[in-house]
């Protein structure tokens, strides 16, 4: 497709559940960056991948949250145990060469 | 570390009038890029503009323009000719080399007719 896919849309689960969130990014970009807006807040960075060099993975909050990127495309995201302060927009975004970053519509996480 | 600081939550213009959100950062280094992300209702966040920190000239597009004022580190967005589709929140973002995007808290923009 021509943009950056997320998915799903929206997930809501239990609080103790794992979930799994995916991001397409657009062909050939090299460089992939998830980022999580908490309810009426600014954009956090989680972590932020780049061709074949270790992952940048400084903005993760806890070690319950990991991420992979599989074949320098698909990337999920995994956030196990979940807790209610988890609830939040995770967006991923994708780019060329770090200059125009295009973003997915993110998913919406609920956690009750 | 770098940080990136909009200090108006909330904006409003009237349709076909002149905007100005502001910006400032902190940073200690030399080469950057500043961006103005535009999220409407439907979350998708949308580059409104760029500017590197290495240009002089201040970044236009269309009717948003910044003044980008190196020295005392501000990057204020103007909006000219306001347009009802422009009302959305605003975020202010900050990039050393091809790294993480820093943003701020974002400006919440209305736009009355």
């Amino acid at each position: 497709g021509a943009g950056v896919s997320q998915s799903p849309s929206n997930k809501v689960t239990e609080k103790g559940k794992d979930v799994e969130l995916r991001c397409d990014p657009i062909s050939g970009h090299t460089a992939l960056y998830w980022y999580r807006q908490s309810l009426g807040q600014g954009l956090e960075f989680l972590i932020y991948f780049q061709g074949n060099s270790a992952p940048d993975k400084s903005g993760l909050p806890s070690d319950r949250f990991s991420a992979e990127r599989t074949g320098g495309s698909v990337s999920t995201l995994t956030i196990q145990r979940t807790q209610q302060e988890d609830s939040a927009v995770y967006l991923c975004a994708s780019s060329l060469a770090g200059l125009q970053d295009v973003f997915g519509p993110g998913t919406r996480l609920t956690v009750l | 570390a770098q940080t990136v600081t909009q200090s108006q939550p909330e904006m409003s213009v009237q349709e076909a009038e002149t905007v100005t959100l502001s910006c400032t950062y902190d940073t200690s280094e030399s080469d950057y890029y500043l961006f103005w992300y535009k999220q409407p209702p439907s979350r998708q966040m949308i580059l409104v503009i760029r500017q590197e920190a290495y240009k002089q000239q201040n970044a236009t597009e269309n009717r948003f323009s910044v003044n980008f004022q190196k020295a005392a580190k501000s990057f204020s967005l103007k909006i000219s000719d306001s347009q009802l589709g422009d009302a959305a929140m605003y975020f202010c973002a900050y990039r050393s080399q091809f790294r993480k995007l820093i943003f701020g808290t974002g400006t919440r923009l209305q736009v009355f007719p």
